[in-house]
């Protein structure tokens, strides 16, 4: 697709329950990045996929929130037994890597979760 | 750990006026600089890149890199009502291509 592309756009769910969230991001991009942002505000870095290396997963709040992404394609986040702070906005970026330079990325318009 | 520091803001300017936006970060290694716009309730979106030394201009926006300061700016001339939101700079490159953003800053310009 022309964009990076993100379902379901509104999900709300009840406390404890899991969610998943779905990313497609632009084609023959090779990074893929999950941020949080709550309301009001900054982005909460998640976690970062490159290529077939090993995902940076420094920014996931705890082990109940995983993500997986198959090759250069589709991503997936989970968030298991979900908790009322974690209502936010998921954003998925995208970007096409070129040496150090050149990693402009573009975001989705997001998966805005409410638990309740 | 790298980090990027905005001035928290909110900063608000009339119309007409310049904004000045300023992006500290920490990572000296860090070769390519963001700033994105984001109106409440909707994804950011890119505005300016910079990655050398100096001055670069677009339009009304310009992108001022200071690496040996480790300093990144975007000035708004003859700011408008419709640059009210939320600027957020951004900060990749070296020894990886993660970026990593700053908190915001929003930016409100009175008519």
């Amino acid at each position: 697709g022309a964009g990076v592309s993100q379902s379901p756009s509104n999900k709300v769910t009840e406390k404890g329950k899991d969610v998943e969230l779905r990313c497609d991001p632009i084609s023959g991009h090779t990074a893929l990045y999950w941020y949080r942002q709550r309301l009001g505000q900054g982005l909460e870095f998640l976690i970062y996929f490159q290529g077939n290396s090993a995902p940076d997963k420094s920014g996931l709040p705890s082990d109940r929130f995983s993500a997986e992404r198959t090759g250069e394609s589709v991503s997936t986040l989970t968030i298991q037994r979900t908790q009322q702070e974690d209502s936010a906005v998921y954003l998925c970026a995208s970007s096409l890597v070129q040496g150090a330079l050149g990693n402009t990325i573009y975001f989705g318009e997001g998966s805005w979760l409410t638990v309740v | 750990q790298k980090e990027v520091e905005q001035n928290s803001g909110p900063l608000s300017v009339p119309e007409g006026a310049i904004a000045s936006l300023n992006c500290t970060y920490s990572d000296r290694g860090s070769q390519s600089f963001f700033w994105y716009r984001q109106y409440s309730g909707k994804s950011p979106e890119l505005i300016m890149s910079i990655y050398s030394n100096g001055d670069k201009e677009d339009g009304r926006f310009t992108a001022q890199l200071n690496k040996a300061s480790q300093y990144v700016s975007l000035l708004i001339r003859d700011s408008q009502p419709s640059d009210s939101a939320t600027y957020l700079c951004a900060v990749g490159g070296g020894s990886n291509y993660k970026l990593t953003f700053g908190k915001g800053t929003l930016l409100t310009v009175n008519p």
